[in-house]
């Protein structure tokens, strides 16, 4: 089955660290770039990190950058974004996605997991 | 930033209406332009990219046209399964992708 489930969510104070997971299943995994975007509650989508197909290439939103880090284990067929000095507004469903053209980078999202929620709250 | 406009904020319609969604980039994005459609409590899902390319499964009644800075979506016949909340998104400029904040299709 071709599919994106991601895992690690939960409450977290700021400050604190959180590290989300995305695994995949159903397609070749190590060709395609990967996305993180989130969705804060009852608001719009935000793009916040892609890693490359070959891991060579990394980009953030400016929001995050600095204190979020993207990665992937293609051996475990594993997305990561490590989430540190969490804010208040950060708090939102994160969902992990993969591009429609494997090989690219940049390119519209045709496949997304499930969310998973993060909340930083005192 | 390309900062992506969508209007109608809400748009009330029937069942077997047309319907028509637009989108304006502050800048232009040539055909780098995708459309989602997002129902409650789920991710979102592909309908359109290269601003008139149906995704793989999209019914016919979807359909995109556009470049440059104005985009549209068309639903031609509207099913009770498609009232939902459509945004579009750029992916020309980056590594800053934006989405628009959100066309609501509700049942008039």
């Amino acid at each position: 089955q071709v599919q994106l489930v991601e895992s690690g969510g939960g409450v977290v104070q700021p400050g604190r660290s959180l590290r989300l997971s995305c695994a995949a299943s159903g397609f070749t995994f190590r060709s395609y770039g990967l996305h993180w975007v989130r969705q804060s509650p009852g608001k719009g989508l935000e793009w916040v990190a892609v890693v490359s197909y070959d891991g060579d290439h990394k980009y953030y939103a400016d929001s995050v950058k600095g204190r979020f880090t993207i990665s992937r284990d293609d051996s475990k067929k594993t997305l990561y974004l490590q989430l540190n000095s969490l804010r208040v507004e950060d708090t939102a469903v994160y969902y992990c996605t993969r591009v429609v053209v494997p090989g690219v980078i940049w390119d519209a999202f045709d496949m997304w997991g499930q969310g998973t929620m993060v909340t930083v709250s005192s | 930033e390309i900062v992506m406009t969508q209007s109608p904020a809400t748009l009330s319609l029937s069942p077997g209406e047309r319907a028509t969604l637009s989108c304006r980039a502050s800048q232009s994005v040539s055909t780098n332009l995708a459309w989602y459609q997002q129902k409650p409590g789920l991710a979102p899902r592909l309908l359109i990219y290269g601003a008139s390319i149906r995704a793989t499964g999209i019914p016919a009644r979807f359909s995109g046209s556009g470049s440059g800075t104005e985009f549209t979506l068309t639903i031609s016949s509207l099913q009770s399964e498609d009232f939902a909340i459509y945004y579009c998104q750029q992916f020309n400029k980056w590594p800053m992708y934006t989405f628009g904040q959100g066309t609501k299709l509700e049942i008039k």
